[in-house]
């Protein structure tokens, strides 16, 4: 089985530029979990989707960012407009109602 | 809500030293306890876990054993190798349907030949 599918695996953009990240999870999985790695505050839940409706999205840190499943094999983390503070690697996960996650290889973000 | 403090790093060990890695929690309930694993450019995977009071969980040669009393989940490993050179996470989770997820800040090992 293929594991959780993340894309691009590094983008690099510009201050003010709308960046789009993308997840597929495991097949089968029904919740699905973005977070933010920083060397400062570690790894950070943003916000975290059951049958792909939001349940918790007390972690995203301000109204630039915004995250959807349209459908259980897909999940976006939009930030728009980006800046220099939000460079991080972000990682997607999910599972099958367990605690169990399964982790994407992760997204490196670099914002100029 | 949950928190979990983690022994800071780097930690630096010659091959077949012991390690340990301090974690405690603070957490309502009956939390369950993991610890992850971060190797160099990918993403985390799961290495051990415990889900009640007194379970040792273990693979690859680490351990760790959930202490209630103590609210600690140390990781441990008799013997370590230099592909064990990674980062971990211990991680504390509950709840169903409405999760309460907390990592540690991870602890960076580097192990020497």
């Amino acid at each position: 089985d293929a594991g959780v599918i993340q894309s691009p695996r590094h983008e690099v953009t510009e201050m003010g530029q709308e960046v789009t990240l993308r997840c597929k999870p495991i097949s089968g999985h029904n919740s699905l979990f973005w977070y933010r790695q920083t060397m400062m505050r570690g790894l950070e839940l943003l916000i975290y989707f059951n049958n792909n409706v939001p349940i918790d999205d007390s972690g995203m840190p301000e109204d630039r960012f915004s995250a959807k499943m349209p459908n259980a094999s897909f999940s976006t983390l939009k930030i728009q407009p980006s800046e220099p503070r939000d460079s991080a690697v972000y990682f997607c996960a999910s599972t099958r109602g367990t605690l169990i996650q399964y982790f994407g290889a992760g997204t490196r973000l670099s914002v100029l | 809500g949950n928190s979990v403090t983690q022994m800071e790093g780097p930690v630096t060990l010659s091959e077949e030293a012991f390690l340990t890695i301090n974690c405690t929690y603070t957490a309502t309930g009956y939390p369950s306890l993991f610890w992850y694993v971060q190797y160099p450019g990918e993403g985390l995977q799961l290495l051990l876990k415990a889900t009640k009071a007194d379970d040792k969980g273990s693979n690859k040669g680490f351990e760790a054993t959930y202490r209630k009393e103590t609210t600690s989940f140390h990781l441990e490993k008799g013997s370590v190798q230099v592909s064990d050179s990674a980062v971990y996470f211990c991680f504390v989770g509950s709840g169903g349907s409405n999760y309460k997820l907390t990592f540690g800040k991870g602890t960076l090992l580097t192990v020497n030949p």
